[in-house]
């Protein structure tokens, strides 16, 4: 079952605007990840964030975690066009010793030129 | 590095025939692959874990004997749609960890393959 829920789902903004897109989960985690979709490609990992960290920066992303209100979000500065894809959040789940990650929904982030 | 490669990228089948998907990590070793199922504009949905040398592990509501799975080395992992429908058709992935089965490393994600069954 998918137990990340994004908001928003979609997002348009224009070239050089930040974008923020948000991620909720409902279970303990040990990690949240965030991936990136182009369309019809394989997911590609942007940045993992442990249980016990806050923030987490790579370039221009921004990664908060706020573990007692099991939420998390993306924040991508100064947008270009080749950020259009698509976002997933996902989270790490453990269950009688086998591990899986559950996606979120997905956010579809359009940047225009 | 941690190149994950999956094949065929786009496969059209007809009603009835059994199609295999390849799955293979390429500088890297991976006793668990994992495989999802993507609907359009929906996000991935985990259909089975697959363990190097034992039985894969099935989430609830998919069809272990539709969807074949054999892991047979530390370096491939197939799926196979079993007399397929045209139900079957969606976007498959695969991921591969090289952390040894443990998800606190990112995972790694094969292109896809596209599956239409006519």
């Amino acid at each position: 079952s998918q137990q990340g829920e994004e908001d928003p789902q979609a997002l348009s903004i224009q070239e050089g605007e930040n974008a923020t897109m948000n991620c909720s989960y409902k279970t303990s985690i040990n990690n949240l990840q965030w991936y990136r979709q182009n369309s019809g490609r394989g997911l590609v990992h942007l940045i993992l964030i442990r249980s016990n960290e806050r923030e987490k920066h790579s370039g221009r992303l921004r990664v908060t975690l706020d573990t007692s209100k099991k939420s998390s979000s993306l924040l991508i500065t100064a947008s270009r066009a080749a950020d259009t894809a698509s976002y997933f959040c996902a989270t790490l789940s453990s269950f009688q010793g086998a591990q899986k990650l559950v996606f979120g929904q997905g956010t579809r982030l359009t940047i225009n030129p | 590095g941690a190149v994950v490669s999956q094949h065929p990228s786009r496969v059209i089948c007809k009603s009835g025939t059994s199609v295999k998907i390849e799955c293979r990590s390429l500088d890297f070793q991976a006793t668990t692959m994992f495989w999802y199922r993507q609907f359009p504009k929906q996000s991935l949905m985990l259909m089975a874990t697959s363990n190097e040398g034992s039985k894969a592990t099935y989430e609830q509501g998919v069809e272990k004997d539709k969807f074949l799975i054999n892991h047979a080395s530390l370096t491939l992992s197939t799926l196979t749609v079993t007399s397929a429908h045209p139900e079957d058709s969606s976007f498959y992935i695969c991921s591969a960890s090289p952390g040894s089965g443990r998800l606190n490393s990112p995972l790694h994600f094969g292109n896809g393959t596209r599956l239409t069954v006519t």
